[in-house]
C-alpha cells in the first residue's frame, strides 16, 4: 500500500458535470495539499489543509471546492470546470513543524479531460 | 517574480555518466529549503534530496548530490553513474517563509526532463 493514494487516475468530465477527486495518506501526516500540473508549467498549489483546517487558497476559482474530513483524507469537488482545467491534480501530504520543512510525500495524481 | 528557475528544459547522458540539473531560486529569507523531486512517467513524484539554507555542507543521498552555491542562489542536482531508470523529469523546490506554520508550502521549477541513453 503507498503512502498516498489518489483515485480516480483518469478522469473525463463534461463541462456541467459534477465530479470528486478522493486522496488518502497512511502515513500519519497532520497537512494535505492539492496541487496542479498542467503542461509547461510549474505545479501550482491550489490548497493547503494543516491539522484539518484550510491554511491556504491559493486564489483558486470557487468551481474547485475542497474538503478535509480527517487528517488521512482530502477531496476535491469539481463543477462547472472548462477545458482549461484539464491537467494531472497531485495531493500530497506532510507533516507540518514549524522548525523546519518537511518533505511532501505525492500521490501519482489524477489525469483530468474536461471537454 | 519567478522563485525556481530551470533553464534546462530537456538534457541527454549516457549511462553510467554523472550530469547536472541546474536551478538557481530567489528568496529574500535566511532560512530556507531547498529540494529535488523526481517524477517518472507514471506521474508520482518522488523526494530526492534536500538542502537547508543553514547546512554547511552540501547534501548527498546515494547517487544524488546536491551542489549548493549559496551566494549565487543556486542548488544545482548531480546524479552520479547515470541509469536507465534515472530518466524522468526533475523538479527542484524551495520552501521560504520557514518560521511561519501552515503547511509546507513548496514552490517549484518548470522541470527538466533527463533522457538517459545507452
Amino acid at each position: 500500500e503507498t503512502g498516498v493514494t489518489q483515485t480516480p487516475r483518469h478522469l473525463v468530465m463534461g463541462m456541467t458535470n459534477k465530479k470528486s477527486l478522493k486522496c488518502e495518506q497512511h502515513l500519519g501526516h497532520n497537512a494535505m495539499y492539492w496541487y496542479k500540473q498542467s503542461a509547461k508549467k510549474p505545479l501550482e498549489l491550489m490548497f493547503v489543509y494543516s491539522l484539518e483546517e484550510r491554511v491556504e487558497n491559493n486564489s483558486v476559482p470557487s468551481r474547485f471546492s475542497p474538503e478535509c474530513p480527517n487528517s488521512s483524507h482530502l477531496f476535491l469537488h469539481l463543477h462547472t470546470l472548462q477545458p482549461e482545467d484539464s491537467a494531472l491534480y497531485l495531493c500530497a501530504s506532510s507533516q507540518d513543524d514549524t522548525a523546519g520543512p518537511e518533505k511532501l510525500f505525492f500521490g501519482s495524481g489524477t489525469q483530468l479531460s474536461v471537454l | 517574480a519567478q522563485k525556481i528557475t530551470q533553464t534546462q528544459p530537456g538534457m541527454f547522458v549516457q549511462e553510467k555518466e554523472a550530469v547536472t540539473l541546474d536551478c538557481t531560486y530567489d528568496t529574500s529569507d535566511q532560512s530556507y529549503g531547498l529540494f529535488w523531486y523526481k517524477q517518472p512517467s507514471s506521474g508520482e513524484m518522488i523526494f530526492l534530496i534536500y538542502q537547508g539554507s543553514y547546512d554547511e555542507q552540501n547534501a548527498t543521498e546515494g547517487r544524488y548530490s546536491l551542489n549548493f552555491q549559496k551566494a549565487r542562489k543556486s542548488a544545482n542536482l548531480v546524479i552520479s553513474a547515470s541509469q536507465l531508470g534515472d530518466s524522468a523529469m526533475y523538479f527542484c523546490a524551495m520552501r521560504d517563509d520557514i518560521l511561519t506554520g501552515g503547511g509546507n508550502k513548496l514552490t517549484f521549477g518548470t522541470g527538466t526532463q533527463l533522457k538517459v541513453e545507452l
